[in-house]
């Protein structure tokens, strides 16, 4: 899988947009976008995915630039529930593949 | 159940001992993955199954870990002559096996070896 770059840590102020980047330059065609969050003492949560188009549900909304060299994934307003660690992840879905975690962006909302 | 299930929640063995872990599924979801969190870590996939097959155990750490699915729901991870080093959050999780569908993990299963 290709490697994802994110900041280590960001702070977001509650009530407002919280957007978190990952920088995925060496993606290839057939791999998707995965963003997970994990809050302290649960597993994973899985939030969006995409490929090449942008994507919103219920949770977020998920920007792919049209190289697909980098994403942005965007909370429109963030809660103080939505402090974790945020997982961008690529994953080639050609054989139900695994997810390999990075280390992430620790997100802080604070009052 | 809506989720992933995993049993026990904490679990504490003596070092030497071995231990069991269970998974339960989500019901249709062809495939299941094993991973193992150390503290202030990412998740590190030990283990995929689809149905009962285990198609890829590249990341089980070493011959003292071993997993099982026989029906094809329902999974174990065991740990024998468990280690100190074996202290970590053990996840799994569950998808349909087409497409994209995410992964959908459980809570973990807490793992103290003393």
């Amino acid at each position: 899988d290709a490697k994802t770059t994110q900041p280590t840590s960001m702070d977001c102020a509650e009530g407002r947009a919280a957007n978190l980047p990952c920088n995925h330059s060496t993606i290839s065609g057939n791999e998707y976008v995965y963003w997970y969050r994990q809050i302290h003492s649960q597993g994973p949560q899985y939030i969006i995915h995409g490929l090449k188009n942008n994507e919103t549900n219920e949770m977020a909304s998920l920007i792919i630039t049209e190289d697909r060299k980098s994403s942005t994934l965007i909370l429109p307003h963030a809660t103080l529930r939505d402090t974790a660690v945020y997982y961008c992840i690529v994953r080639d879905t050609g054989t139900a593949s695994k997810l390999t975690f990075g280390t992430g962006t620790r997100l802080q909302v604070t009052l | 159940g809506a989720g992933v299930s995993q049993s026990p929640r904490y679990k504490v063995a003596k070092r030497g001992q071995d231990v069991a872990l269970r998974c339960d599924p989500i019901s249709g979801h062809v495939s299941l993955f094993w991973y193992q969190q150390a503290l202030g870590q990412g998740p590190e996939f030990l283990t995929y199954f689809q149905n009962e097959a285990q198609l890829d155990k590249s990341g089980l750490p070493s011959d003292r870990f071993f997993a099982e699915r026989p029906e094809g729901s329902v999974s174990t991870l065991k740990i024998q002559r468990t280690q100190q080093e074996d202290s970590a959050v053990y996840l799994c999780a569950s998808s349909l096996n087409r497409g994209s569908s995410p992964l959908h993990f459980g809570n973990g299963t807490r793992l103290t070896v003393t």
